[in-house]
């Protein structure tokens, strides 16, 4: 299997702040990068896509590319308790999405 | 349908039975993927499907675990004389695009059928 590592945390940040989840990945083929996020007894859903090096922003959410490094990351500002969560990081090579293990945010009201 | 179905939702087996895992898949999509997510981790591959056609198998365990499409929408994934070891959350996923060297199609998943092997 290709490997996508996260930090597993948990992550635990104030409400307002900014939240970092950090991923790298192995293959350097991969061209598509995706951030789901699963709440706790709920299914996967996607909440941001990438593949250009760069800053992608969508609302709260910005997601950061760079194959050099094999990195992507997400960042979620100003977090609200709703966004909770185990956000897992995937990578898409072929026709085959692999996933991290996830990593798990808490927001402090 | 409106969004990807699984049956059963919960299934108890007794070791050494065999299960079959339904999913069907969003109406028109081309993918249909499996995948085996244990508590706490991420979603791990276990095989796809383009139309009918399995594409990859790489991530089934072992041979007691088989997947099919027949028509090219619903999906079984079987695991014959289960183990305990098989308990796991069972995934599946669909996405409307195929066929390109890099899919950039979104995955749609179903609520899951927990198994648990006693």
């Amino acid at each position: 299997q290709k490997e996508v590592e996260q930090n597993s945390g948990p992550l635990s940040v104030p409400e307002g702040a900014i939240a970092s989840l950090n991923c790298t990945y192995s293959d350097r083929v991969s061209q598509s990068f995706f951030w789901y996020r699963q709440y706790s007894g709920k299914s996967p859903e996607l909440i941001m896509s990438i593949y250009s090096n760069g800053d992608k922003e969508d609302g709260r959410f910005t997601a950061q590319l760079n194959k050099a490094s094999q990195y992507v990351s997400l960042l979620i500002r100003d977090s609200q308790p709703s966004d909770s969560a185990t956000y897992l990081c995937a990578m898409n090579t072929g026709n085959q999405f692999y996933f991290g293990t996830g990593t798990s945010l808490t927001v402090i009201p | 349908g409106a969004g990807v179905s699984q049956s059963p939702r919960y299934k108890v087996t007794k070791r050494g039975q065999d299960v079959a895992l339904r999913c069907d898949p969003i109406s028109g999509h081309v993918s249909l993927y499996w995948y085996r997510q244990a508590l706490g981790q991420g979603p791990e591959f276990l095989t796809y499907f383009n139309y009918e056609a399995q594409q990859d198998k790489s991530g089934l365990p072992n041979d007691r675990f088989s997947a099919e499409r027949p028509e090219g929408s619903i999906s079984t994934l079987t695991i014959q004389r289960t183990e305990q070891r098989d308990s796991a959350m069972y995934r599946c996923a669909s996405s409307a695009t195929s066929g390109t060297p890099t899919n950039t199609g979104e995955l749609f998943f179903g609520e899951g059928s927990r198994l648990t092997v006693l």
